[in-house]
């Protein structure tokens, strides 16, 4: 089967650094990717990596190691806003094109 | 650009009853995607639309569940007769892809769907 795997809850104070891990069993991939969604929202395109790597976009990197199927989220100088959920997903091969195949996502607290 | 919109944003129906949902993708987008999440669970996989063809239903639960893409724009979902089991929010998602490149989803705000 397929499944990735990440912690169900992670809680950080303001201007801290957090680390969302995340290990995939996939058939076939692409790539990892990386969404946020704040409650009643919409999952958003936070990054992806498809190479072996450390990738950074602002305040947030992340990083992927296909050897070991493991990826994660890193979040600098955290704010309040950033309280949200984090889903990792895989990038999977479908029949020529792709689909994401998602975990079941972190939730962030960040607290004053 | 418009993002994608779902309707309705909330829907509760009876067991038994029939409900349809609704998704615009953005305009040129010709991948859609259906999603569901259940409460605390993963964002679990429905179907791929390319264009107006199915390219991908292996998600579909049961034959309760119907998808149209009508000449490649909108989509519907559509479950009837609507189960309890069936309660989740829904996402539809659409992307510009070439190949393998690093095109992320964007994703509607979902319809949370409540069967009683």
């Amino acid at each position: 089967g397929q499944s990735l795997e990440q912690p169900s809850e992670v809680t950080a104070v303001e201007g801290a650094i957090v680390q969302i891990n995340c290990t995939y069993q996939t058939s076939g991939f692409y790539g990892l990717s990386w969404y946020q969604q704040h409650d009643g929202g919409a999952p958003t395109f936070l990054s992806y990596n498809a190479l072996d790597g450390l990738e950074e976009t602002g305040r947030f990197s992340s990083f992927l190691s296909r050897s070991d199927s493991y990826g994660y989220l890193l979040l600098q100088e955290l704010q309040m806003k950033d309280s949200a959920s984090y889903f990792c997903a895989v990038r999977s091969p479908s029949g020529g094109y792709n689909k994401l195949i998602f975990g079941a996502g972190t939730r962030l607290a960040v607290h004053p | 650009e418009a993002g994608v919109t779902q309707f309705p944003s909330h829907s509760v129906i009876e067991k038994g009853q029939t409900v349809t949902l609704r998704c615009d993708p953005i305009s040129g987008h010709d991948n859609l995607y259906w999603y569901r999440r259940v409460m605390g669970k993963e964002i679990k996989f429905l179907l791929h639309f390319v264009k107006e063809s199915k390219q991908d239903e292996s998600g579909m639960p049961n034959n309760r569940f119907l998808a149209e893409r009508t000449g490649g724009t909108y989509s519907t979902l559509k479950v009837q007769p609507a189960e309890l089991e069936d309660s989740g929010v829904y996402f539809c998602a659409s992307s510009q892809e070439i190949g393998r490149d690093a095109y992320g989803y964007t994703f509607g705000s979902g319809t949370r769907l409540t069967v009683v």
